[in-house]
């Protein structure tokens, strides 16, 4: 079973401000997803990342892929109240997901 | 319909009943799964269904937990003799390990809240 830590496990931040989260593995893997789930709803997918190194930019969220492919990072620009949720991560086809970082942006 | 669907959405029983919660994966979907979060905390693995091969139990909780997918299609997981310690979310999921651009992509129902009183 490959581990992901996630971390922060909380962080509450002003509308406006920058934030990065992280998840960790002392794993190799071949690729890696990271969802976000809102309250009362299933996770939905937010990106796959394949290549070590590999930056991948969705709007104002940023998605890198540590060059061993061990860690992966999401960086969110200007944060937004309609960002606010629980943003987890995960070996992709794997079944296991990290902890999660849960993200409060306030007005 | 075009996504996953569970049901009920909300359960309330009382500790000691016997529970049954449903999931139908999106059509041609071969990969189920169930996941338990808790309030507050992330997504625990529970049971892997893949096609016709043996599920992977390995996150079962204890053997009051059991889940069946019949005709490859619809899965029930079923607790049985509830503790108040079951209360959580019972989300499922399902991919499509076989399709040719197959990306590793869960796809998530909104989840069966159970409340054992």
């Amino acid at each position: 079973t490959q581990l992901l830590e996630q971390s922060p496990q909380f962080l509450s931040i002003q509308e406006g401000e920058n934030l990065t989260v992280y998840c960790n593995s002392s794993s190799v893997f071949s690729s890696l997803q990271w969802y976000r789930q809102e309250p009362g709803e299933g996770p939905v997918l937010l990106v796959t990342v394949v290549t070590g190194g590999e930056v991948k930019k969705l709007k104002r969220l940023t998605f890198q892929f540590g060059d061993a492919r061990k860690d992966s990072s999401l960086h969110i620009t200007a944060a937004q109240p309609g960002d606010t949720g629980l943003y987890l991560c995960a070996g992709a086809g794997d079944m296991r997901f990290g902890a999660g970082t849960r993200l409060t942006v306030k007005p | 319909g075009a996504g996953v669907s569970q049901s009920p959405s909300n359960k309330v029983t009382e500790k000691g009943k016997d529970v049954e919660l449903r999931c139908d994966p999106i059509s041609g979907h071969t990969a189920l799964y169930w996941y338990r979060q808790s309030l507050g905390q992330g997504l625990e693995f529970l049971i892997y269904f893949q096609g016709n091969s043996a599920p992977d139990k390995s996150g079962l909780p204890s053997d009051r937990f059991s889940a069946e997918r019949t005709g490859g299609s619809v899965s029930t997981l079923t607790i049985q003799r509830t503790q108040q310690e079951d209360s959580a979310v019972y989300l499922c999921a399902s991919s499509s390990p076989g399709a040719r651009l197959y990306t590793g992509e869960l796809f998530f129902g909104e989840g069966s809240r159970l409340t054992v009183l």
